[in-house]
């Protein structure tokens, strides 16, 4: 499985859009991008997944980059129920994943 | 909505007893996952299951071992706990038929001490 790099923390004011980067820059053809979010205490929660094309749904918004090296979360009007732990994955085998680090988003008043 | 229970949300045990931790999901699932999550070291794969009866090691089985008698529950087992198990466990399903198997929904996580 591919390995992903992600900043350990950013801040967001809230209401504006937070952008999270991840890098994934040994993707194999096969392997789709996934994000998921950890708020404090409880299990993660999946937030979006995509191959090659741009995706969106109620939660957010995923843009991969043409070569899929890397990829962005989008979270467009960031609330403070937002801050948790926002993991990318980038798996194509069932049961194989790893869950880093990921990056803490902090949404500020 | 998908929901994943787990019997418990706070367990404590001694050394040496024997610990079941249950799991259980109502969206007919074929793949089911049993993780820790330990700070500095992320979540981490103990076991998985892709069918009633079927089991695979993930990449820290030492110690566990599980069972899927029915497809709705995936049950982890401590056979002989220790200090060094005390840790946050999660358990996790998904389907092949809902977007890929990776697209895993968890239940709310046990904090297992062992004292």
């Amino acid at each position: 499985d591919a390995k992903t790099t992600q900043p350990p923390s950013m801040d967001c004011a809230e209401g504006r859009a937070a952008n999270l980067p991840c890098n994934h820059s040994t993707i194999s053809g096969n392997e789709y991008v996934y994000w998921y979010r950890q708020i404090h205490s409880q299990g993660p929660q999946y937030i979006i997944h995509g191959l090659k094309n741009n995706e969106t749904n109620e939660m957010a918004s995923l843009i991969i980059t043409e070569d899929r090296k890397s990829s962005t979360l989008i979270l467009p009007h960031a609330t403070l129920r937002d801050t948790a732990v926002y993991y990318c994955i980038v798996n194509a085998n069932a049961g194989k994943s790893t869950f880093g680090d990921g990056t803490t988003l902090t949404v500020k008043p | 909505d998908v929901k994943v229970t787990q019997s418990s949300r706070y367990l404590v045990k001694r050394t040496g007893e024997k610990v079941f931790l249950e799991c259980v999901q109502d969206m007919d699932h074929e793949n089911m996952f049993w993780y820790r999550q330990d700070p500095g070291l992320g979540l981490r794969l103990i076991y998985f299951s892709y069918d009633v009866k079927m089991k695979e090691k993930g990449d820290i089985p030492e110690g566990y071992s599980v069972s899927r008698e029915k497809k709705e529950r995936f049950s982890l087992i401590l056979e002989s706990a220790s200090t060094n198990q005390t840790s946050m466990y999660l358990c996790a399903s998904s389907s092949p038929r809902t977007g890929g198997r990776l697209e895993q929904y968890f239940g709310p996580g046990t904090r297992l001490t062992v004292t």
